[in-house]
């Protein structure tokens, strides 16, 4: 099974910035979509948008759009989510997510075992 | 606010069977194939259902999906207690936009 491995828990305050990362096997890294899912402590998934490294087209959801960035380093397999300035609300386990096609109507087959991030000041 | 609507609990004794119901619109479930996501307590989601009723391999066949009109439906047969979990119906709201839903989730407990 594939891989997707997210960077560690993140303690940070109201105002910070924050960049997290989830790394992929480089030699199919761009052959896949890889999107970012958001879960609030007790709450459902919500998905947040996705990116397709081979030419780092960018889609948000609507609620997302604005609040964070997407980005990737293909020669590192690796994608990003990165706030500018946290909020409290932003606490939430955020996981990444791999699909092959969104054309197709692929699923996100592959997951990551998220990153736990905690806004307090 | 997702516009896939799941009950948000169902329960059965093992050996039962449940069924989770997500329901839509013509806009989504109806026009769209339909995934199932599994997420164990403290666990990342996994694929439990694509493309409407096919199960990734590993997923056991008392797992199985089916989708009518502007309604899909995920069953378990055959309960078990590792079953109790989160369960998320989902599909590519809008490919055009790339945009996927979640439902809003259904926590199933095995009695």
């Amino acid at each position: 099974e594939v891989q997707l491995v997210q960077s560690g828990a993140e303690v940070k305050k109201p105002g910070e910035s924050l960049k997290i990362s989830c790394k992929g096997p480089i030699d199919s890294f761009d052959n896949y979509w890889i999107a970012w899912v958001r879960q609030m402590p007790g709450k459902g998934l919500e998905w947040m948008g996705i990116i397709y490294p081979r030419d780092s087209d960018t889609r948000y959801s609507p609620s997302f759009q604005g609040q964070v960035t997407i980005s990737v380093d293909k020669s590192i397999g690796t994608a990003y989510l990165q706030w500018s300035s946290l909020k409290a609300s932003d606490t939430a386990m955020y996981y990444c997510a791999r699909s092959l096609s969104v054309i197709t109507e692929k699923p996100f087959d592959s997951w990551g075992q998220g990153t736990p991030v905690s806004v307090s000041s | 606010q997702s516009v896939l609507t799941q009950p948000p609990s169902a329960s059965g004794t093992p050996g039962q069977r449940v069924t989770i119901s997500c329901s839509g619109s013509s806009s989504n479930i109806g026009s769209k194939t339909m995934h199932w996501y599994q997420q164990l307590p403290g666990t990342a989601p996994k694929l439990l259902i694509y493309n409407n009723d096919q199960r990734p391999s590993g997923v056991p066949d008392r797992f199985s999906g089916s989708k009518s009109g502007t309604s899909a439906s995920l069953a378990i047969s055959g309960l078990q207690s590792e079953d109790e979990a989160d369960y998320y119906c989902a599909a590519w709201g809008d490919t055009r936009n790339v945009l996927y839903v979640f439902g809003t989730g259904t926590k199933v407990t095995v009695l």
